[in-house]
């Protein structure tokens, strides 16, 4: 166990539907970040918040957006949602505003399918 | 412009043997980091390496080390002794430090690996 949780670990939706993924980033950890993964595009940056605050965007689309409450769990919620959004989505968390040199944790990921 | 760069999409290595997995980098950043992460087939990611830009040695952790080659803008994993366990999709990260922020990691398209009984 990483440490960050993230839930559901399995979704199934049908396309135009909207989406909510859940991130409990781990104990301390302030920053949380998130990442695509899909077959085509890889691995892709998505948005990072740290300490309730959006630090920096990355290949987000616009039919998603996130945020991070008080208690610092994050949800990323994904709309209008198309075959193409079919992905594994990860969570990450450190303590700090960056990276350290020992990575950051990784939860176990969500895998959604749009059908 | 990829900025990581895995040419390698899949490879097999024979049981106890080394294997190095390929990775090039693009920055005009002087100051950057170099991750290798391993996702087995259950899909986590796993950190195992670090390698600063500013680094003299080259990283090793175990039974992994990085070839970190600063003026080609390579920084190859090597595994030794590869176990059954090692099989995994191996992915080179680099941090990036646009828009102020040092968390985001760009990620290679990975490298396949399949070690041999």
């Amino acid at each position: 166990d990483s440490g960050v949780t993230q839930t559901p670990k399995h979704l199934i939706t049908a396309t135009g539907q909207r989406v909510t993924l859940r991130c409990s980033p781990r104990s301390g950890d302030l920053s949380v970040y998130w990442y695509q993964q899909s077959l085509d595009q890889g691995l892709q940056f998505l948005i990072q918040y740290y300490n309730g605050e959006e630090r920096a965007k990355g290949n987000i689309l616009e039919r998603f957006s996130a945020q991070q409450f008080p208690d610092l769990h994050s949800e990323l919620n994904l709309s209008s949602l198309e075959l193409g959004d079919s992905a594994l989505y990860f969570c990450a968390s450190s303590v700090e505003d960056r990276i350290a040199n020992y990575g950051y944790t990784f939860g176990s990921g969500t895998r959604l399918t749009v059908v | 412009a990829q900025k990581i760069t895995q040419t390698q999409p899949g490879m097999f290595v024979q049981e106890k043997e080394a294997v190095t997995l390929d990775c090039t980098y693009d920055t005009s950043d002087p100051s950057y980091g170099l991750f290798w992460y391993k996702q087995p087939s259950s899909g986590e990611m796993i950190f195992l390496i670090y390698q600063g830009s500013y680094d003299q040695q080259n990283a090793t952790e175990g039974r992994y080390s990085l070839n970190f080659q600063k003026a080609r803008k390579s920084a190859n994993l090597v595994i030794s002794a590869s176990q059954l366990g090692d099989s995994a999709m191996y992915f080179c990260a680099m941090r990036e430090y646009e828009g102020g922020s040092q968390g985001n990691l760009i990620f290679g398209k990975g490298t396949k690996l399949s070690v041999k009984p």
